[in-house]
């Protein structure tokens, strides 16, 4: 089954800076690569999704990048804020499967 | 439009006593996907409906761990006896059936907080 693995397991930046995390996957059908914000105590939320036909996508301040190839994708956050504080995790899943999941980054991000 | 339902929110029982989840999903959504997640680590698949028919229960603790989605809605996750290891968070998220075999965006519910005491 597909294998998801992500670094770094904490991360901790200014407010203002940039944050970058990081995953690879090991199933290369995996063909949708969502990213999931979780804050203590809630439940995980969409905040942005990349599909397997595109290389890139940007919603504001977050920005995603997918390499088929090397089979890994990155979350950028820039202008970090302290409201970004949370765990995010990235996901993979081939079509017609459920999301595997990485274990987590706890992002601080400090006034 | 209301988003996954989940109850109870949290529950506390003892060892070897039976606990049961239950789990609304978004109104029109015929997937439904039952994770676990640990303390500090990420959701893991237990058992994914397509409407009512399970097609995905490999990860599910057969010996103690049950599930049901009898009319292709709301379901309802079960374990028995419960283990001081099943202490965790069971989330119960939804989406719709993808046409395209590319994903669609799996929404969450709060979940129910577990501890096996």
């Amino acid at each position: 089954g597909e294998n998801v693995e992500q670094h770094p397991s904490t991360l901790s930046v200014q407010e203002g800076d940039s944050a970058v995390i990081k995953c690879t996957y090991s199933d290369s059908a995996s063909n949708y690569f969502p990213w999931y914000k979780q804050e203590l105590g809630k439940r995980p939320q969409l905040i942005i999704d990349i599909r397997s036909n595109v290389g890139e996508k940007k919603d504001q301040r977050i920005a995603v990048t997918l390499n088929k190839t090397a089979k890994h994708f990155s979350l950028h956050i820039t202008e970090t804020q302290p409201e970004d504080s949370a765990v995010y995790f990235c996901a993979a899943t081939p079509p017609g499967y459920a999301l595997n999941f990485g274990k987590g980054t706890s992002l601080l991000v400090t006034p | 439009e209301a988003g996954v339902v989940q109850s109870p929110r949290y529950k506390i029982i003892e060892k070897k006593q039976p606990v049961a989840f239950w789990c609304n999903p978004i109104s029109g959504h015929n997937t439904l996907y039952w994770y676990r997640q640990n303390l500090g680590q990420g959701p893991e698949l237990l058992i994914r409906y397509e409407n009512e028919e399970a097609v995905d229960d490999s990860q599910l603790p057969k010996d103690r761990f049950s599930a049901e989605r009898l009319k292709g809605v709301d379901s309802t996750l079960k374990i028995q006896p419960a283990e001081l290891g099943d202490s965790a968070v069971y989330l119960c998220a939804s989406s719709l059936y993808s046409l395209t075999g590319i994903g669609n965006t799996i929404y969450f519910g709060e979940g129910s907080w577990l501890t096996v005491v």
